[in-house]
Formats: structure tokens, sequence, C-alpha cells
């Protein structure tokens, strides 16, 4: 059974840096994209951005310029990390693992951190 | 940008069937995928590929696709099935773009 566990800071200051780190337990690390989605009252599921074991990333245009995601194989994890957070990036963040095969969802996701932006 | 567009409420008697509808732009020629989501936690996959069921989900939950609207069936809904629902699909405007629906909250009356 595949597992994600997920941590990272809950409480950011405007312009700080936002981190957070997810674990993959069981099952294979390669063969998938790895990605981080967050979820906010007002606009919903917003997907973030992916990266696969090989550490190509695809990002969504909208936060292109903020977002790094990192990816470590030798520990089965991957990292996001949002920079220059406002008000407006206060969400709940989870991570997920992205199934490709002609189509692409999210299989197995992390239990979600909450990060509060707020001076 | 490729828009999905769901009911944000939708009410449903025990014992009936809920529809729960995604619409976009000739979104029958896309790959549409379904999850729940309960008060609390994360998402749940229960319909990929417009038609599919993951393991573990119920014969109650159904998927169709076509024209400008993807439909989510849950058959004999129960108070278990009350939560919020979201479509997805991939790829619409970039390689790699992920586009969600609002999410449709069931409540089961």
């Amino acid at each position: 059974q595949v597992q994600l566990q997920q941590w990272g800071a809950g409480l950011l200051k405007p312009s700080e840096t936002l981190s957070l780190t997810c674990d993959v337990n069981g099952g294979s690390f390669s063969g998938f994209y790895w990605n981080w989605i967050r979820q906010t009252p007002g606009k919903g599921l917003e997907w973030i951005g992916e990266i696969n074991h090989s550490g190509s990333t695809n990002y969504n245009p909208s936060l292109k310029s903020r977002v790094t995601i990192s990816i470590d194989t030798s520990k089965n994890q991957f990292s996001l990390k949002l920079n220059s957070v406002t008000a407006a990036d206060t969400a709940m963040y989870y991570c997920a693992r992205g199934f490709w095969d002609g189509y692409y969802y999210f299989d197995y996701w992390g239990q979600g951190n909450l990060v509060t932006v707020s001076s | 940008s490729y828009v999905l567009t769901q009911p944000p409420s939708v009410s449903v008697a025990p014992g009936q069937t809920a529809r729960i509808t995604c619409g976009g732009n000739n979104i029958g020629s896309k790959n549409v995928h379904w999850y729940q989501q309960k008060s609390g936690q994360a998402p749940v996959l229960v319909v990929y590929a417009d038609t599919n069921r993951p393991s573990g989900i119920p014969e109650r939950f159904s998927g169709f696709n076509s024209g400008n609207t993807a439909t989510l069936s849950i058959s004999r809904v129960d108070a278990g099935d009350e939560a919020a629902y979201y479509c997805q699909v991939w790829g619409v405007s970039s390689d790699h773009s992920v586009v969600f629906g609002g999410g449709t909250k069931l409540t089961v009356l």
C-alpha cells in the first residue's frame, strides 16, 4: 500500500518561503509523477506542479515564477518551495502521486498541511 | 484557459441516485476523473478515465462523458456519500496542465 506523509512549517509571514516535504512509502518511486496541489476555500483545488524520478518538472503557469519542486530519490521524498508568499497562498497543501497512462490522475494523496500566511 | 463548471450543490434523498455534472468545452474528447472529499480529509479518487472505478470503490459510483458534459452518478445514496466531489482533466492547454472543477457539495437529505 502506498502512503504519502508530508510535513513543513504551518505559519509564515508575508515574503517568506513556504517549504514542504512529502515522504513516499510503498510502491515504486520511479514511473510516476509526484505532485503538489493546494486547496483554498475561494479557489478550490489548484495544481501547483509535478516532478518525476529523473527530476523533470512541470509547473502551473500561474505559479511558475515562485515554485521549485525537487526530489531526493535516495530517500523517496520530494519537496515544494514557494517563495515570496502572501496571504493569497494561505491554503491546505497536498502531495499526491500522479499516474499517467494516456490520461493523468492522482491515485494517492498525503494527509495535507495547512499553511497560513499572516503578519 | 480551460474551465470546468460544476454546480455548487446537489441534494438527494437516501436511496435515490445523485448525478453531479462537470461542464467543459468538448469535454467528451477528454478523459475525466472524479474525486470524493469528505470533511477534513484528503480527496479520494472514485472514477478515472470517464467510467473506471479504482479498486475498493463501490459499483454504485459510475461515470459518463459525452459532448460538453461529464456526469458522476451515485446510486442508492446513503449518508456516507455526503462529501464534495471534484472533476479533473489533464493536458488541455499544455502538455502537463491539470484542471479541476470548482467542486459540488453533495447533501443527503
